[in-house]
C-alpha cells in the first residue's frame, strides 16, 4: 500500500535551472496539493487541485507550475530555480476538496545554489 | 482570511510530564480544525481534528484538544509524555466555503527529556 509517492527524495539545482518534481496516489483521491515547508512557517500551499482537470493556486505559487496529468499523477515544476526555493516539498492526497484527511508523501529535499 | 498562530516554536518537558501545545486561530466563520505530527523525515500525519459537535476531540497515542470558540483556541494536550511523542505538531484550520485546503501553522517541536 504505497499510499502517496513523491519522486526524487533528493534534488540540488543551479540558479537557473529546471525540473519537475513527481506525485502520484494510489488512493483513488480526486485531490492533491502541493505544499512548501521552511523552518519557522510550517508548510504554505503551493498549488492545488481539487479534482482531475483542475488547478488552482495557493499562498505562494510564483515560480511554481503545476499540471494535474490525470486522477492518480500531480506534478509541480520550477522553469528557472531559484535560491528563495529551496524547501522540502511535499505532496499530499484527499478524498475530495473538503476532506478532513491529508495524506502526505514523504517529501524532497530541494536545494537551490 | 483564515491564519493559524502556533506559541513556541519548541516546547520542552520531561517523560511523564503534562504535554501542552497552544495554537489559536482567527476567523470569521466557524472553522474546522486538526492537528497534524510529523515524525523525522516523514511527512505529516493527521492526528485528530475538530469539525462540529463536541469540543473535546480525542486523538491517536492519547492526545486530546479542545476547541474553544471564546478563546479561538484549540490547544493540544496530553497528560503523560512518552519518549516516542518527540516530533513536530502543526495546527491547522480549513474553511467551509471558499478555498477548501488547509491553511497551516508554523509548527511546535515537542522535544521529551528522559
Amino acid at each position: 500500500n504505497a499510499g502517496v509517492t513523491q519522486t526524487p527524495k533528493f534534488q540540488v539545482l543551479k540558479t537557473g535551472q529546471s525540473m519537475t518534481l513527481q506525485c502520484a496516489q494510489d488512493m483513488n483521491h480526486n485531490s492533491m496539493y502541493w505544499y512548501r515547508q521552511d523552518p519557522g512557517m510550517g508548510l504554505r500551499l503551493i498549488y492545488y487541485s481539487a479534482s482531475e482537470g483542475t488547478t488552482d493556486k495557493g499562498e505562494v505559487p510564483n515560480g511554481y507550475n503545476v499540471s494535474r496529468l490525470n486522477k492518480r499523477e500531480f506534478s509541480l515544476r520550477l522553469e528557472s530555480a531559484a535560491p528563495s526555493q529551496t524547501s522540502v516539498y511535499f505532496c499530499a492526497s484527499s478524498v475530495g476538496a473538503g476532506s478532513e484527511k491529508l495524506f502526505f508523501g514523504s517529501g524532497t529535499q530541494l536545494s537551490v545554489l | 482570511a483564515q491564519s493559524v498562530t502556533q506559541l513556541g516554536s519548541h516546547v520542552s518537558v520531561s517523560e511523564g510530564a503534562l504535554v501542552l501545545l497552544r495554537c489559536n486561530y482567527s476567523s470569521s466563520v466557524p472553522p474546522y480544525l486538526f492537528w497534524y505530527v510529523q515524525y523525522p523525515n516523514q511527512g505529516l500525519q493527521l492526528l485528530l481534528k475538530y469539525t462540529t459537535g463536541a469540543t473535546l476531540v480525542k486523538g491517536i497515542n492519547g492526545f486530546e484538544a479542545e476547541f474553544k470558540k471564546s478563546e479561538t483556541s484549540f490547544h493540544l494536550t496530553k497528560p503523560s509524555a512518552h519518549m516516542s511523542d518527540a516530533a513536530e505538531y502543526f495546527c491547522a484550520v480549513r474553511m467551509d466555503t471558499g478555498r477548501r485546503a488547509l491553511t497551516f501553522g508554523s509548527g511546535t517541536r515537542l522535544q521529551v527529556q528522559p
